[in-house]
């Protein structure tokens, strides 16, 4: 049972590096989200998908874009990294259909430990 | 005044103590209550999801929560050194899918053998 997988687990890049952290989820929901976590700060959202089809920007998005690409698929692309993006990212997926209330919990990924030069 | 906040301890208890862990926050709006548990270089993992006021118990977990002085809780009874990890206290208002969720920076539990 995989729930939530996010590769890769560890990056080191260099200022202005681009890369793409993949995530995909096996628990047929619906909506994903990107995270980042930094020390006394707790998690803070930076894209959401509500739904396969549709992005939109959390918190924090300056600096970072994402592909829903299909159901099960999320990913986060860094076009130009910055030593501001060295974080631990996690990947998090929850349900939300008709037959359930909203604000159903989410379930995470191990995250990716990203350190930026 | 960040929106949710927690105290990062770390917090040191003996195995077999009962544990309080506790989150508070500054939104009335909030309806959903959530405890999370992170082991080191893992994500976090539901512990407790609570909807409005009360108690909830699951095995050696109780969550409360206390809308009036907008305080939750959580507890754990005879307490492991399996149960060292980081405690997430999570919560959100109604409506949207979850993009509406306020984390505090977690506390940080070890339980000593």
């Amino acid at each position: 049972n995989a729930g939530v997988t996010q590769t890769p687990k560890f990056q080191v890049l260099k200022t202005g590096q681009s890369m793409t952290l993949q995530c995909a989820q096996d628990m047929n929901h619906n909506s994903m989200y990107w995270y980042r976590q930094d020390p006394g700060m707790g998690l803070r959202l930076i894209y959401y998908s509500a739904s396969e089809g549709t992005t939109d920007k959390g918190e924090v998005p300056n600096g970072y874009n994402v592909s829903r690409l299909n159901k099960r698929e999320f990913s986060l692309r860094l076009e130009s990294a910055a030593p501001s993006q060295t974080s631990v990212y996690f990947c998090a997926s929850s349900y939300s259909g008709t037959n359930r209330p909203r604000n159903q919990p989410q379930h995470f990924g191990d995250g990716t430990r990203l350190s930026i030069l | 005044q960040k929106e949710v906040e927690q105290d990062p301890g770390p917090l040191s208890v003996p195995e077999g103590a009962i544990v309080s862990l506790n989150c508070t926050y500054s939104n009335s709006a909030f309806q959903y209550f959530m405890w999370y548990r992170q082991y080191s270089r893992k994500g976090p993992e539901l512990l407790m999801y609570t909807y409005s006021s009360g108690n909830k118990e699951d095995g050696r977990f109780t969550a409360q929560v206390d809308k009036s002085s907008k305080y939750i809780s959580l507890f754990i009874r005879d307490s492991q050194p399996s149960d060292s990890a980081t405690y997430l206290c999570a919560m959100s208002v109604a409506g949207g899918y979850g993009q509406n969720f306020v984390f505090g920076p977690g506390t940080r539990l070890s339980v000593l053998p």
